[in-house]
């Protein structure tokens, strides 16, 4: 069963970058069904897709944090990554690593979501 | 792109029925017949609970239920039970590879 797990630090200061990874295990990160996603939770607010990318690297950013997000998948690994430059308090959340199943047009399967936050 | 407009709360006695609704445009929820719903309780992932509008996943309960008319996507639980208490959240695909979230609705039974 497919299974993914956040891991990274919880605690970036204002203007760094936070760094995220998400590992991949029991299934393929090279897939074809799939792409690799990152979404996150600001505290009291709802979901907000962050990006996706595919395995051969293909990446596709929500518009509103394109210029500040990066997103890199490591096959050797079963690892893709978030990188979120120029972060403010506003960054602070549950960020989720999840697949999204083209098939269905669904993000299928979650990891339990990491607490980043922002502060000095 | 903007959030799916979802109503902040909603609530219901067990035995009960409620829906929840998901406001999107044309651009969205309105174009592409790619509306997904998630049930979230808080610390745990969020799981699938409807695909495509209106296409459950094999093992969610024949209780919830999906539609959509127009820019706007419904997700509906009929007999409610204390364990679906959680919030819930739309999802659309918005177009040039770019996927959209609601605001979400927390549930709360009576």
């Amino acid at each position: 069963q497919l299974q993914l797990q956040e891991s990274g630090p919880g605690l970036v200061k204002p203007s760094e970058t936070l760094s995220l990874t998400c590992t991949v295990s029991g299934g393929s990160i090279n897939s074809n069904s799939y792409y690799w996603g990152w979404i996150r939770q600001p505290p009291g607010k709802g979901l907000e897709w962050i990006g996706n990318i595919y395995y051969s690297g293909n990446t596709y950013y929500n518009p509103s944090l394109k210029s500040r997000v990066t997103i890199f998948v490591d096959t050797s690994k079963k690892q893709f990554s978030l990188k979120l430059s120029s972060v403010t308090a506003a960054d602070t959340a549950v960020y989720y690593c999840a697949g999204y199943l083209t098939a269905q047009g669904v993000f299928d399967v979650w990891g339990k979501g990491t607490t980043v936050t922002v502060s000095t | 792109q903007s959030a799916l407009t979802q109503p902040a709360s909603v609530s219901g006695s067990p035995g009960q029925s409620i829906t929840i609704s998901c406001t999107g445009t044309s651009s969205d929820v309105g174009n592409y017949n790619l509306v997904s719903w998630y049930q979230h309780h808080p610390g745990k992932a969020p799981k699938l609970m409807i695909y495509e509008g209106s296409k459950r996943p094999s093992g969610v309960s024949n209780r919830f239920s999906g539609s959509k008319s127009g820019n706007t996507a419904s997700l509906t639980i009929s007999g409610l039970q204390p364990e679906d208490e959680a919030d819930y959240y739309c999802c659309s695909y918005a177009g040039s590879n770019t996927w959209v979230f609601g605001g979400g609705t927390k549930l709360t039974v009576l």
